[in-house]
């Protein structure tokens, strides 16, 4: 099956940029994605990258993909206290269920 | 609203009581995925539907669960005979499912349940 991997919690001062990292060992998804998730609440779908392009830019977000090392990246630009949430990536062949990492923390001080 | 809504957004329920979740989707969205997360985890698949057809089941949806999408619009997901690993938020999610990026996949804010 597939693995995900991320690291559990980053912390950073507002302002600042974030670079949230993820692994994966399963090389056949189509769709990479990146979802938010706040106290007690549901997914929010940020962003996604289709697997033939290396960047996507969007807004404050910058997603990055390394094939080769099988290594996806959220970068936030300019991280505001309310980017405060975990973020999970998750991969997709699209037509069949996500495949999530364990998420990430992010806390973001004032 | 026209997002993925659930019904309850918390159930407390005994040890071998049975519990009933239902998702509305978004409007026009073919596809209906159930995931289940546990505290510290990403979401896990549970089974999906395309329209009312149950296309997929996880190894996770033991015999004790059974989902229902009848008329291709909302669904159910029923946990018989609780237990107390079932403990988690379950999620709902829908998708256009047609191509690309359509499959992308947009969640409810969950039902969290707790068996006491």
């Amino acid at each position: 099956g597939e693995d995900v991997e991320q690291s559990l919690f980053l912390s950073v001062r507002e302002g600042d940029s974030s670079v949230i990292n993820c692994t994966y060992t399963d090389s056949s998804s189509t769709y990479l994605y990146w979802y938010k998730q706040e106290p007690g609440a549901g997914l929010q779908l940020l962003t996604y990258i289709f697997s033939n392009m290396d960047m996507k830019q969007d807004q404050r977000l910058t997603v990055l993909l390394n094939k080769k090392d099988k290594h996806l990246s959220l970068r936030i630009a300019d991280t505001q206290t309310g980017d405060s949430a975990i973020y999970f990536c998750a991969l997709g062949p699209g037509r069949r269920a996500l495949t999530f990492g364990s998420g990430t923390r992010l806390q973001v001080q004032p | 609203d026209t997002g993925v809504s659930q019904d309850p957004r918390h159930k407390i329920t005994k040890r071998g009581q049975n519990v009933t979740f239902r998702c509305d989707p978004i409007s026009e969205h073919n596809r209906l995925y159930w995931y289940r997360q546990t505290l510290g985890q990403g979401p896990e698949f549970l089974t999906y539907f395309q329209n009312e057809a149950q296309l997929e089941k996880s190894r996770l949806l033991s015999d004790r669960f059974s989902a229902e999408r009848p008329k291709g619009s909302f669904s159910t997901l029923e946990i018989q005979r609780t237990e107390q690993g079932d403990s988690a938020m379950y999620l709902c999610a829908s998708s256009l499912g047609q191509q690309g990026p359509s499959y992308d996949q947009y969640f409810g804010p969950g039902t969290r349940l707790t068996v006491t």
